[in-house]
């Protein structure tokens, strides 16, 4: 089956405990991206890879990273999460930058 | 900045009814639309996307395109209770893949 996997699907934690959130899609996608939700605000964009190696800022960068060290990944990494990066996150896979996006089932993080 | 804009609402339709949901972008060089549908506390989930000016049908849903109004709609026909949801407008304007809007809540009553 077609499908973006994120894991955990939830997670509580402490001020400053650095933490991973992976991302994987079985469809052979190049473009991968991380997105947040917030209520009043939308889905607003995090990070985005057009390819293995490849990766730029969106609209709401500061506090994450990621990386693309394989086609089928893409983790976001927060090295010391604050309370204000309490939300839901969608990691995200396309074809190509110009097709739909594939949507995986959300991670709602609450960082206390 | 790119921005996308819809009506948050809620548009409240009553089953059978046409629901009309509306965006309009700020990119001229915007050059793919989609819709998603996302019901609360789940992943948005795509309905229709449209590259050219006009109309596009699927099933019960309609996506219309104007680029020069720079303005983007759905139309979905015979609403039904389980339409109810938030509905996104979505635009592509180059290699940074989606800008959202905020969404629109639809409220279908039996």
């Amino acid at each position: 089956e077609a499908q973006v996997t994120q894991n955990p699907r939830y997670l509580i934690t402490v001020t400053g405990k650095k933490l991973t959130v992976t991302c994987s899609q079985n469809m052979n996608h190049e473009y991968m991206s991380w997105y947040r939700q917030d209520p009043g605000l939308g889905l607003r964009q995090i990070y985005y890879s057009m390819n293995v190696e490849v990766t730029d800022k969106g609209d709401v960068p500061e506090g994450y990273k990621v990386s693309r060290k394989e086609k089928r990944n893409f983790p976001l990494i927060l090295e010391s999460p604050s309370p204000n990066q309490t939300s839901l996150y969608f990691c995200a896979s396309s074809f190509d930058w110009n097709t739909e996006a594939f949507f995986g089932q959300g991670t709602r993080l609450t960082v206390v | 900045q790119k921005e996308v804009e819809q009506n948050s609402g809620p548009l409240s339709v009553p089953e059978g009814a046409i629901a009309s949901l509306n965006c309009t972008y700020s990119d001229r060089g915007s050059q793919s639309f989609f819709w998603y549908r996302q019901y609360s506390g789940k992943s948005p989930e795509l309905i229709m996307f449209i590259y050219s000016n006009g109309d596009k049908e699927d099933g019960r849903f309609t996506a219309q395109l104007n680029k020069a109004s720079q303005y983007v709609s759905l139309l979905i026909r015979d609403s039904q209770p389980s339409d109810s949801a938030t509905y996104l407008c979505a635009v592509n304007t180059g290699y940074s893949t989606l800008t959202f809007g905020k969404g629109t809540m639809l409220l279908v009553s039996p």
